[in-house]
């Protein structure tokens, strides 16, 4: 059992190009999210989705764009990157049913020269 | 929205010192979560605790959700609790679940 699976777990890229960051559960999970981390700071979420069909902003969705593909699947599209989208991007997943307990992948590390 | 603040911010403990670690928050919540993200980054689930209290080992954590805050006891500090500890919370009404500010915590041998 994976749990919340991400890929890549590195990726450099060069300002204005673009990219996809992937995540998939296979917990049977409805709401999946995408955090950023910069480097001594907590977690702002970026965008959720609170079932499969469904996407919402977060905190800091300028300059991204989401995919709820199917039930496992969620990817963060990056157009144009920045150098202020340096960061570690963290997706999760929550069956916020009885418990709503929130899950974790390991984190994607990316660098925007 | 609802505004999360951890304290205190930054913890320097000597190796078998309790601490105290409190989440207050803005509004109303349905779910309530601690975090530990240890040295290597990775996001390790704690309590589910919206309301109530909760142990597990040296470790506790009770929410008090008409007052708005909860409290991660930690008991009997080793080396390896060292990281930072975050609450996220979800408010009535929104799948969004936002993060405190989180405590750096350390603890020394």
């Amino acid at each position: 059992n994976a749990g919340v699976t991400q890929t890549p777990k590195f990726q450099v890229l060069k300002t204005g190009q673009s990219m996809t960051l992937q995540c998939a559960q296979d917990m049977n999970h409805n709401s999946m999210y995408w955090y950023r981390q910069d480097p001594g700071m907590g977690l702002r979420l970026i965008y959720y989705s609170a079932s499969e069909g469904t996407t919402d902003k977060g905190e800091v969705p300028n300059g991204y764009n989401v995919s709820r593909l199917n039930k496992r699947e969620f990817s963060l599209r990056l157009e144009s990157a920045a150098p202020s989208q340096t960061s570690v991007y963290f997706c999760a997943s929550i069956l916020m049913g009885p418990t709503g307990e929130l899950f974790f992948g390991e984190g994607s590390r990316l660098t925007v020269l | 929205g609802i505004q999360v603040e951890q304290s205190p911010p930054d913890l320097i403990l000597q190796e078998g010192a309790n601490s105290t670690l409190r989440c207050n928050f803005s509004d109303s919540v349905n779910n309530l979560q601690w975090f530990h993200q240890n040295p290597w980054g990775q996001l390790i689930n704690l309590f589910y605790i919206p309301s109530g209290t909760k142990q597990n080992g040296r470790l506790s954590a009770t929410t008090v959700a008409t007052e708005r805050y909860s409290l991660l006891y930690i008991s009997s500090s080793q080396t390896t609790d060292s990281g930072v500890y975050f609450c996220a919370v979800t408010t009535s009404g929104t799948y969004k679940y936002i993060f405190g500010t989180g405590t750096r915590l350390k603890v020394l041998a």
